[in-house]
Parts: structure tokens; C-alpha cells; sequence
């Protein structure tokens, strides 16, 4: 079993729409979560942190559930710019080394 | 603007050469950096951690005396690819998480693009 696992997509959708992407993690140690955004070919650029109450920055909203072990990101009136493949990482918090799930690809269309 | 300097971002060399790829914190110090490489339609994958003044410690299935570490200071570690093939071909990237911010998220440099012929 992975330890950080997301489902890989593509999810394709329209202009406007709501998108949900989910992930699990395996590591109940882990300290602390976050979500990464990566254009094809590019590094990896953080988008947000992950907080236990659920933190929202703009069109997007994390949740964290650390009883299910569980991360989310809803990302509301998609755009566009918003294709890319977004990351669910998790810190193990003792050697500060990320895990990363393998990426959710979002396809936004006209 | 950038906060983790990586480079160079692009290589093409011949199979044999053995290649530097240079990771800089800007305006931090970062005792820790790491090393992750990734392969097309693939996650990220943790290579090796760098600390500063000791020796790296490599992931289970990296080779040490294939990926040469050297940490030398609190702002610059190296990666150096020795007699790379075209197996070594792939994206590497760096990154450094601020000493004095645990827990916080980590900068990554640009990413060094590794083609081997």
C-alpha cells in the first residue's frame, strides 16, 4: 500500500465547475499536510497547507480528518490556469520528509 | 521570487559524464535539503537527504556512490550524477525548508531536467 495515495484522474472538467479531489495517507505520525500544484514539466509550487479545522484561500477549501487519515481539496469556479496535477503531501514531522501521493490530474475546459 | 535557486535547469550529455546540479537557498539558511527525482507521469520520489556538514542519508534503492551528496554549507548542497546513463535520465529537484520553521512547507528549486544519450 502507498503511503500517500490519490486518485490519479484525469478528472475533466468545464469552466465554472466544482472539483473534489481526495487522498489518504498511512503514516498516523504524520505532523503535517499540504497541497502542491505541478505544471507539466515544472517543479512542484505549493497551494496551500492543510489545517485541522479546514482552512479556505480563495476558490479553494482543505480539509483535514486525522481519525480517517484522510485530505481533501475543492477547488470552486474552476479556471483554466487551474489544469495541472495537484499533490497531496504529507510531513512526517520527525526527519521533515515529504511523501507525496502521486498526483491528480485536473483538465479544465472551455 | 525564488527562494531555492536550482541549476542548471536543463543538461543533455553523453553517456559516461558525470553531471553537478547545484541547489542554493536564497535568503535562508536550510541545515536540511533534499533530493527528489521524478519520472515522467510519476510522483515525486525522495532520493536522499543532504545535511549540512555530515553525510547524506540515501532512500532504500539509491545508490551513494552513484549520487554523490556534498552539503558544504548552509545554503548550497550538490548532487552529482556519476557516469550517468540513459537510465539516469529524468527530473530532479531540490528542496529546503527554512531551519528556524518546522513543520512549514519546503521550497522546491526549478528542477534540473537530465537528458543522457
Amino acid at each position: 500500500r502507498k503511503e500517500v495515495e490519490q486518485d490519479p484522474g484525469p478528472f475533466n472538467v468545464p469552466e465554472g465547475a466544482t472539483v473534489a479531489f481526495n487522498c489518504t495517507y498511512s503514516n498516523s505520525a504524520s505532523q503535517s499536510f499540504f497541497w502542491y500544484r505541478q505544471d507539466c514539466r515544472k517543479e512542484p509550487k505549493l497551494l496551500m497547507s492543510v489545517y485541522s479545522s479546514g482552512n479556505e484561500d480563495g476558490r479553494f477549501t482543505a480539509q483535514l480528518n486525522r481519525a480517517s487519515q484522510y485530505i481533501s481539496l475543492l477547488i470552486r469556479d474552476s479556471k483554466l490556469s487551474d489544469s495541472a496535477t495537484y499533490l497531496c503531501v504529507v510531513n512526517d514531522g520527525a526527519g521533515n520528509m515529504l511523501t507525496f501521493g502521486g498526483g491528480t490530474r485536473l483538465m479544465v475546459k472551455p | 521570487g525564488a527562494v531555492v535557486s536550482q541549476h542548471p535547469s536543463w543538461v543533455i550529455c553523453k553517456s559516461g559524464t558525470s553531471v553537478k546540479i547545484e541547489c542554493r537557498s536564497l535568503d535562508f539558511q536550510a541545515t536540511t535539503m533534499f533530493w527528489y527525482r521524478q519520472f515522467p507521469k510519476q510522483s515525486l520520489m525522495l532520493m536522499a537527504t543532504s545535511n549540512e556538514g555530515s553525510k547524506a542519508t540515501y532512500e532504500q534503492g539509491v545508490e551513494k556512490d552513484k549520487f554523490l551528496i556534498n552539503h558544504a554549507s548552509l545554503t548550497l548542497s550538490t548532487l552529482t550524477v556519476t557516469s550517468a546513463h540513459p537510465e539516469d535520465s529524468s527530473f530532479y529537484i531540490c528542496s529546503a525548508r527554512r531551519d528556524t520553521q518546522s513543520n512549514q512547507p519546503q521550497h522546491f528549486g526549478d528542477g534540473t531536467r537530465l537528458s543522457i544519450l
